[in-house]
């Protein structure tokens, strides 16, 4: 199985702060990498897709990038509504597996 | 609108046996995988099936191969998840997830879940 970590697990930041969550997968996976963002008692939310392509309706303040076994995910400019836990997935070869999560809060 | 409804979860004893379904609406149901995704309380997202849109492919994580079963009524746009030999660790909120476009795809639309316990 394709194991995924990410890093930081947690970090804090203030609005309008640039953000960077780091995703590492334990095999090479191509761009078959997915973001998305949990808020507490929500279901996910889906961000991105092929590692770089927003899904329809998120804004462009998310982007995504990577190929390989390293990508990351930026928020360019933090708002209150971006604090959440930010998982990413791969989706090269089943069982699909994601990563810990990286939780977003307000310092 | 895209839209996927949960059912069937609750409170089932070690052993016991329960059925998921999920309804889903706004698309043409029967073009797209469907997965079920799982998390336990305070934990992370798992993956837990997937079948593909003519329900000919299934796919199980470990955990739960040979005791769950996902299926598919694609006359009823509804999926389900069959989940047998129930234990403590598959107590979790189980969400159904759409498949994107594209032959290999990742989830674009998800449901609110459902609350399975399994509990004595």
């Amino acid at each position: 199985d394709i194991q995924m970590t990410q890093s930081p697990s947690s970090l804090s930041a203030s609005v309008g702060d640039r953000v960077t969550i780091t995703c590492r997968a334990s095999q090479g996976i191509s761009n078959y990498l997915a973001w998305f963002q949990q808020k507490p008692g929500k279901a996910p939310k889906s961000l991105i897709y092929a590692a770089s392509s927003l899904q329809s309706g998120v804004p462009s303040k998310f982007s995504g990038s990577g190929s390989g076994t390293d990508f990351t995910l930026t928020i360019s400019s933090l708002q209150p509504e971006d604090f959440a836990t930010y998982y990413c997935q791969q989706y090269f070869s089943y069982p699909f597996t994601f990563g810990p999560g990286t939780k977003v809060d307000i310092k | 609108e895209v839209q996927l409804l949960e059912s069937g979860g609750g409170l089932v004893q070690p052993g016991g046996s329960l059925r998921l379904s999920c309804a889903a609406s706004g698309f043409t149901f029967s073009r797209y995988a469907m997965s079920w995704v799982r998390q336990a309380p305070g934990k992370g997202l798992e993956w837990v099936s997937a079948i593909s849109g003519s329900g000919g492919n299934t796919y199980y994580a470990d955990s739960v191969k040979g005791r769950f079963t996902i299926s598919r009524d694609n006359s009823k746009n509804t999926l389900y998840l069959q989940m047998n030999s129930l234990r403590g660790e598959d107590t979790a909120v189980y969400f159904c997830a759409k498949g994107g476009s594209g032959v290999v795809t990742s989830f674009d639309y998800w449901g609110q879940g459902t609350l399975v316990t399994v509990s004595s």
